[in-house]
């Protein structure tokens, strides 16, 4: 069965300093994608960055890259130069080919970033 | 760039009662999912429409219900209600594809006296 597992409940940064969450996954597919979703206490699910399995480029989107580790099955987003807004709640999910079902998502339990002046 | 639509925001229902949640996907977007939150948990896939026809079934209680129109919007349907159905309800919609990113809608707020 498919797992996210993101070890840190919450974590705090200082403005423009550097952060990155942990995600580590299991499952059993080679074919499979990793993605980053930031919540806001507004409630809404936005996405930040996927990764997909065979990628050999680690993903970045503007100030987000995602630390891919394929062997380490973990998958690190690294939020670069905080911003007050970044304060959230962010879920890391996969979506596998076979195991998970083709079109579900799983998502670890998030952790909640709170970015200091 | 035009988002996933969901209606209403908030709802408000009495145990027993019967609820409709109403979800707009993005435009040419084809698939549809549905997730359900409880309160500090993380999202839980509840069922998902590709093409107007039933492509994944979640964790969904058989009083719950969804189905995709010809227009693609997808409604869910919830009998019975139950304290613990209170939650945020959120729709997903992408483009047919393993690699296409679900785009999650602003969320139903349900909360279940």
């Amino acid at each position: 069965a498919q797992k996210i597992t993101q070890t840190q409940p919450g974590m705090f940064v200082q403005e423009k300093e550097a952060v990155t969450l942990d995600c580590t996954y299991d499952t059993s597919d080679q074919s499979y994608g990793l993605f980053w979703y930031k919540q806001p206490s507004s409630g809404e699910m936005i996405f930040l960055i996927y990764q997909g399995s065979y990628d050999e480029q680690n993903a970045t989107e503007g100030r987000y890259s995602l630390n891919f580790q394929k062997a380490r099955k973990s998958a690190n987003l690294v939020i670069s130069a905080s911003q007050l807004g970044d304060s959230a709640m962010y879920f890391c999910a996969m979506r596998g080919m076979f195991s998970g079902g083709y079109n579900k998502l799983i998502f670890g339990a998030g952790t909640r970033l709170a970015v200091h002046p | 760039a035009a988002g996933v639509i969901q209606s209403p925001r908030h709802l408000i229902k009495e145990k027993r009662e019967t609820a409709t949640l109403k979800c707009y996907p993005i435009p040419r977007h084809d698939t549809v999912y549905w997730y359900q939150q409880g309160p500090g948990q993380d999202p839980q896939f509840l069922i998902s429409f590709y093409e107007k026809m039933q492509s994944d079934k979640g964790s969904i209680p058989d009083r719950f219900s969804a189905q995709q129109f010809s227009d693609y919007h997808s409604e869910l349907n919830m009998s019975s209600l139950e304290l613990g159905d209170s939650a945020l309800y959120f729709c997903a919609s992408s483009p047919s594809g393993f690699t296409d990113t679900q785009y999650f809608g602003p969320g139903t707020r349900l909360t279940v006296l």
